[in-house]
């Protein structure tokens, strides 16, 4: 396992159409995280599963944006109808419930909304 | 006024120095973590810590609870340790981590 994946790393999309990112997480690991970042700005909390729960969505997080994570492995998170505020990094992390939850991160999906 | 703040915003350094990043939070936590952000986006997880002191290799970081504050040091610097260093903290257990805005240090050779 080679850490958390996510797909894919970079979106370019006109205003109005809808994305949708994945994310692959640490097998072992049952928590998954859904956060934004834009520039120069810590990472923001979207939503937060175990296993295939959804345990928590951040009020930040309007309608347009829905995740999934069906089996509790995989997730997505789509976003219907873009808007160029949309315009970030998606990151995705995992953690075990078991041991010290120490995070690990993918390396991102970048979303540019033209 | 933020839950978890960070200072500095931006830190200078030339190699060799002896670097604090500070951390300090308003709200109870189960957990405070430290992360490496490098140019790119990718995200490494440093420290998790709810007591006392970690330390591996030139990075350690403490912790004071009853402060809420923690501090972040890089000892013997290097241009390769330039990078965003973010503060974060867990709630309650396992649920979502809230961010400071990040330290971004560069270290020059």
């Amino acid at each position: 396992d080679t850490g958390v994946s996510q797909d894919p790393r970079h979106k370019i999309t006109k205003r109005g159409q809808n994305v949708t990112f994945r994310c692959d997480p640490i097998s072992e690991h049952n928590r998954l995280y859904w956060y934004r970042q834009t520039l120069g700005q810590g990472p923001e909390f979207l939503t937060y599963f175990q296993n295939e729960a959804q345990l928590e969505k951040s009020r930040l997080l309007s309608d347009r944006f829905s995740a999934e994570r069906p089996k509790g492995s995989f997730s997505t998170l789509e976003i219907q109808r873009t808007e160029q505020g949309d315009s970030a990094m998606y990151l995705c992390a995992s953690s075990s419930y078991r041991g010290a939850n120490v995070l690990t991160f993918g390396a991102g999906s970048r979303l540019t909304v033209l | 006024k933020n839950e978890v703040e960070q200072s500095p915003q931006n830190l200078t350094a030339q190699e060799g120095e002896f670097i604090t990043i500070n951390c300090s939070y308003s709200v109870g936590i189960s957990a405070l973590h430290w992360l490496q952000q490098h140019p790119g986006g990718g995200i490494v997880s440093l420290f998790m810590l709810s007591s006392g002191k970690k330390k591996h290799g030139r990075l350690s970081a403490t912790i004071n609870i009853q402060e809420k504050h923690s501090s972040l040091h890089i000892t013997a610097s290097h241009p390769r340790d330039s990078a965003v260093y973010i503060c974060a903290v867990s709630q309650t257990s396992g649920s979502r981590l809230t961010f400071g805005e990040g330290t971004q240090l560069t270290v020059n050779p």
